[in-house]
This record gives C-alpha cells, sequence and structure tokens, in this order.
C-alpha cells in the first residue's frame, strides 16, 4: 500500500507569510495528488488536484507543484481565512490521506 | 447544483451493523464516469478513505476495512448505501460521502463535492 507523509504536522505563520507544506509518497504515484482544506465542523473542500491544477473558484494564492513522490503545496500570503487544517490525497484506485498539517496565526 | 446528504443512526452498539445512506442531487448514479464515494474523520484524527462505487457499478475498498464494507447504490433512489460489520468503538467518527470529480473529458477519484457528515458514536 501507497503511504503519504506529510510535514509538518502543525504550523504557526503570520498574515502575509509564504507557507508551505509538503507530502512525500512512499512509490511513484505521478501526479494523482489532491490538496483538500478543511475548517473545523466542515468537510474538506478540493483545492487542487492533478498535482497542480487549480479547482474553480479557489484563490490563486493556492498553489500545488511536484510530480513522482515529492509535492509541495503552498500559500503564497496567508489570510486570515486560511486558518484550517489541509491534507493531501493519494487517488487512484486506492485512496490515501496524508495526516494533516494544522495550520494557524502566529 | 450536486448536493449529497448522509443519514443514519447517530449511535451504534459494538459489533452491530452499520447502515448509511447518501441521498444525492444535482447528478446522475448512472453517468458514464460517475462516482460517490464513502469516507470518516474519527474525532481529532485524519480523514480515511473507505469505498467508491462507480457509475458501472464497479466498486474499490480500502484494502484494511475489506472485509467488513459493503458499497451499493440505487440509481431510481438517486443513493448510495454504505454498510460496515462488526462495530468497534474505533469505528466512531463523522462518515462523508463525496462526489468523484469529472472533468475535462476525464473523471479521478478526487471528490469536489462533500455531504456536510454525520457523526456516528459505536459505544457498548
Amino acid at each position: 500500500d501507497i503511504q503519504m507523509t506529510q510535514s509538518p504536522s502543525s504550523l504557526s505563520a503570520s498574515v502575509g507569510d509564504r507557507v508551505t507544506i509538503t507530502c512525500q509518497a512512499s512509490q511513484d504515484i505521478k501526479n494523482y495528488l489532491s490538496w483538500y482544506q478543511q475548517k473545523p465542523g466542515k468537510p474538506p473542500k478540493l483545492l487542487i488536484y492533478d498535482a497542480f491544477n487549480l479547482e474553480a473558484g479557489v484563490p490563486s494564492r493556492f498553489t500545488g507543484s511536484g510530480s513522482g513522490t515529492h509535492f509541495t503545496f503552498t500559500i503564497s500570503s496567508l489570510q486570515p481565512e486560511d486558518i484550517a487544517t489541509y491534507y493531501c490525497q493519494h487517488y487512484d484506485n486506492v485512496i490515501t490521506f496524508g495526516q494533516g498539517t494544522r495550520l494557524d496565526i502566529k | 447544483q450536486i448536493t449529497l446528504k448522509e443519514s443514519g443512526p447517530m449511535v451504534v452498539k459494538t459489533t452491530q451493523t452499520l447502515t448509511l445512506t447518501c441521498t444525492v442531487s444535482g447528478f446522475s448514479l448512472s453517468s458514464s464516469g460517475m462516482g460517490v464515494g464513502w469516507l470518516r474523520q474519527p474525532p481529532g484524527k485524519a480523514l480515511e478513505w473507505l469505498a467508491v462505487i462507480y457509475w458501472n457499478d464497479n466498486k474499490r475498498y480500502s484494502p484494511s476495512l475489506r472485509s467488513r464494507l459493503t458499497i451499493t447504490k440505487d440509481t431510481s433512489k438517486n443513493q448510495v448505501v454504505i454498510t460496515l460489520n462488526n462495530l468497534d468503538p474505533v469505528d466512531t467518527a463523522t462518515y462523508y460521502c463525496a462526489h468523484r470529480r469529472c472533468g475535462g473529458g476525464s473523471c479521478y477519484n478526487t471528490f469536489d463535492m462533500w455531504g456536510q457528515g454525520t457523526m456516528v458514536t459505536v459505544s457498548s
């Protein structure tokens, strides 16, 4: 089974900061990777699919990159409404999530 | 507008079988490429995928839960049902159903629309 290792598990940053989260796959997953944002008490929201494609309506400050085994999710300028937990997800016939990164304001 | 809504019991006893229903609108369960997945999230923990069912009735299950899960769909009722047997307190979680993303002629096992979730507590 493919394992997804996400880091860091938690992160504090200031408004306006550049924030980066990484996700490492245990084997080559090509670009079959998504990023989600989840706020407390809400379902996840799809932000990025196929490693770098921005879902419709998602602000351009969110970007994704990578392929193979190493992936990066970046918020170019952190906004207060970005406080949430972020998950990477590998998708194929079997679906695997990372353990999540909890992001809060410093 | 695509919507999904989960329904089912809030509390179930250990060793019993959990049955949850996802009622969908805004799309057809028989549309080519369509898929609906079930996922769950224990309190304070990460998301976990359970199963997905496709428009052609093909199914995929989480390897770790395969022996306990069954997913079915009723196209006429716009419903997808999942059952999880032999319940244990570790199965306590919010259970979500979600719509498989399709676009540009391709479909992926990533989920662009989610229900609000239903919290299930397993107790003895």
